[in-house]
Order: C-alpha cells, then sequence, then structure tokens
C-alpha cells in the first residue's frame, strides 16, 4: 500500500529534550516537506527537500531541522524543542520537482506534540 | 507572504443540499491548486486537484477555477452526513505549498 508512515503518533516532551520524529514514503517521491497545523493558522511549512541532499526552509523553520539522506526518508529534529513547538505535525511527499504543474501532496497520518 | 484565505464556518447545510466552498489566493504566479477534506485529528485527504481555468467534476464534486479573479471554489452537491468536515485549500507556488486555515462544513442529517 503506497503511504507515507510517521512516528509516533504522540509524543509527550519536556523543554530542551531533543527529539526526532521519522517520516518514510514507499512511493518512490522526490519531493517531502514538514508541515505543522495549529488552529486558526492552518498548514505552514516547515521545511521541503526537493530529493536527497536538497533540503530548503519553508515558512516556519526556526528550531527545526531536518535532513534527506535517503529518498525514503525525511525525520524532522527538534534539537531543544520549547513549549511554542507544541503542534499537530504532518509529513508530505509528491511526485516530481520540476517547474509547472504540480502533483498532490499525499499526508502522513501525523504527530501530536506537546511541550512542557 | 503568500496568503490563501478561506471562510472558516461553520458552513451549515442541510443533507441534499449542495455546499459552496470558497477560496481566493494572493499570487497570480500560482500554478496548481487542491481540495483536502480533513477530519478532527485526522490527516488531510485529497478531494480534487485543479491546474486550469474552469470547471473540473469528479462525481459530486466540482472544482472551479478563475485565476483572473484569484478565486477558486469546491461545489459538493448532494451533501451527506459523512461529509462533514474541514475543507482546506491549498495552493502551488514554485516548491511551496500555502494552506488556507479551511471551512468546517456541517451537513445536517
Amino acid at each position: 500500500e503506497a503511504q507515507v508512515t510517521q512516528n509516533p503518533r504522540y509524543l509527550i516532551t519536556v523543554t530542551g529534550k531533543k527529539l526526532t520524529v521519522t517520516c518514510s514514503q514507499n512511493m518512490n517521491h522526490e519531493y517531502m516537506s514538514w508541515y505543522r497545523q495549529d488552529p486558526g493558522l492552518g498548514l505552514r511549512q516547515i521545511y521541503y527537500s526537493m530529493n536527497v541532499e536538497v533540503t530548503d526552509k519553508g515558512d516556519v523553520p526556526e528550531g527545526y531541522k531536518v535532513s534527506r539522506k535517503e529518498k525514503r526518508n525525511f525525520p524532522l529534529i527538534l534539537e531543544s524543542p520549547s513549549p511554542n513547538q507544541t503542534s499537530l505535525y504532518f509529513c508530505a511527499s509528491r511526485a516530481g520537482q520540476g517547474i509547472g504543474p504540480n502533483s498532490p501532496l499525499h499526508f502522513g497520518n501525523g504527530t501530536r506534540l506537546t511541550v512542557t | 507572504q503568500k496568503e490563501v484565505e478561506q471562510n472558516s464556518g461553520p458552513l451549515s447545510v442541510p443533507e441534499g443540499a449542495i455546499a459552496s466552498l470558497n477560496c481566493t489566493y494572493s499570487d497570480r504566479g500560482s500554478q496548481s491548486f487542491f481540495w483536502y477534506r480533513q477530519y478532527s485529528g485526522k490527516s488531510p485527504e485529497l478531494i480534487m486537484f485543479i491546474y486550469s481555468n474552469g470547471d473540473k467534476e469528479d462525481g459530486r464534486f466540482t472544482a472551479q477555477l478563475n485565476k483572473a479573479s484569484q478565486y477558486v471554489s469546491l461545489l459538493i452537491r448532494d451533501s451527506q452526513p459523512s461529509d462533514s468536515a474541514t475543507y482546506l485549500c491549498a495552493v502551488n507556488w514554485g516548491n511551496k505549498f500555502y494552506f488556507g486555515s479551511g471551512t468546517k462544513l456541517n451537513v445536517k442529517p
């Protein structure tokens, strides 16, 4: 089954304790991206990757890191989490990387992060 | 800053009626437009995408795009209670996707 898999689904942590949220896709997609969703603000892009070893900032990258060492994996790293990073996080992927009309994003099931 | 605007709702329609959801976007350079449905606490699911001006129909759903007016809409015919969800409009600019904050739809039996 074609899918984007995120882990964990729920995570409660304390301020400053480094954490990683994993994301893996089995569709051989070039493009992968991370979003956070907060009430009233919609989905906001944190980072995206056009292909292996190619990453770029989205609109809200502060406090986050990513890496793309393999095509299928795109982990999100919070080096020193703070309470304002409490949110619902989604990983997404899509085929293709060029300009022009783009194929739709496929989303993972989400990770609900609480930082106390 | 690119903006995608949606009325937050809730939009309430009776079962069997047509639900009309609207979205405006700020940049004429956008190329791809998407509608996603999101149930509470779940991930967004793709409903439709549209690239060209005009209408695109898929079953009970019709997407309408007017690039001159920077406007995209979604019509849901014969609305069902199972259509009750938040509908997200998404717009693609270059390598980035921008989402509206969503319109909550309630379909009353």
